[in-house]
């Protein structure tokens, strides 16, 4: 599990501002994915990537920003904020040919906004 | 897209009792279904999973069914320990290409010694 790391672990911001949360992997995953943490809706995936230069939607993309450039770095940028991105984000990745194969979670980052 | 539907909410059982969670899901295309388990605090993590080859599977204490003509698959949870008390959380993908797993809501369980 060490091997995904997120940062920062907790974040408060204000509206407006626009906010990056970081997420490095060390083992060479080729898939990487960002999802939002709410009481009562679960786990709901915002991007994904397939692998460097390769990104695409996912169930709740509106607000958010990503990019890789490199395979182990999967950066996730709230242009800007909204108190309805107040969650917990979690960034996970998955080696494997499919994107279904099991996904490692990073330790999450606890977003506030104000 | 797919939905899938996870029951109960939350669930409280007794020390040494057994607990199961139960899903539907939407696609019938659906072949890859995870169960992972998130404790208070902390990250969620693979605990089992199964895909539609098979009906069931069983790794110690824990076994996931599946029936893929109603479209659904459950968890079981046999002698429950306090140390299972966590929010599980259910998924489901299509195993090809760039799809993607679908998570239900996730259910509380807490388990009462």
């Amino acid at each position: 599990d060490a091997g995904i790391t997120q940062s920062p672990r907790y974040k408060i911001t204000e509206t407006g501002r626009q906010v990056t949360l970081m997420c490095h992997q060390t083992w060479s995953h080729s898939y990487m994915f960002w999802y939002r943490q709410d009481l009562g809706h679960g786990l709901r995936l915002i991007y994904y990537s397939a692998a460097a230069d390769i990104t695409d939607k996912g169930e709740v993309p509106d607000g958010y920003v990503v990019s890789r450039s490199k395979t182990e770095n999967f950066p996730l940028t709230l242009e800007s904020a909204t108190r309805s991105q107040t969650s917990v984000y979690f960034c996970a990745s998955s080696d494997s040919a499919a994107s279904t194969d099991t996904q490692y979670f990073g330790p999450g980052t606890r977003l506030t906004v104000l | 897209g797919e939905n899938v539907e996870q029951h109960p909410s939350t669930l409280s059982v007794q020390e040494g009792d057994s607990a199961v969670i139960k899903c539907t899901y939407s696609d019938s295309a659906s072949n890859y279904f995870p169960w992972y388990k998130q404790e208070l605090g902390k990250r969620p993590q693979l605990i089992i999973d199964i895909r539609s080859n098979v009906g069931e599977k069983k790794d110690q204490r824990i076994a996931v069914t599946l029936n893929k003509t109603a479209k659904h698959f459950s968890l079981h949870i046999t002698e429950t320990q306090p140390e299972d008390s966590a929010v599980y959380f259910c998924a489901a993908s299509i195993n090809s290409g760039y799809s993607t797993l679908t998570f239900g809501k996730g259910t509380m369980l807490l388990v009462s010694p």
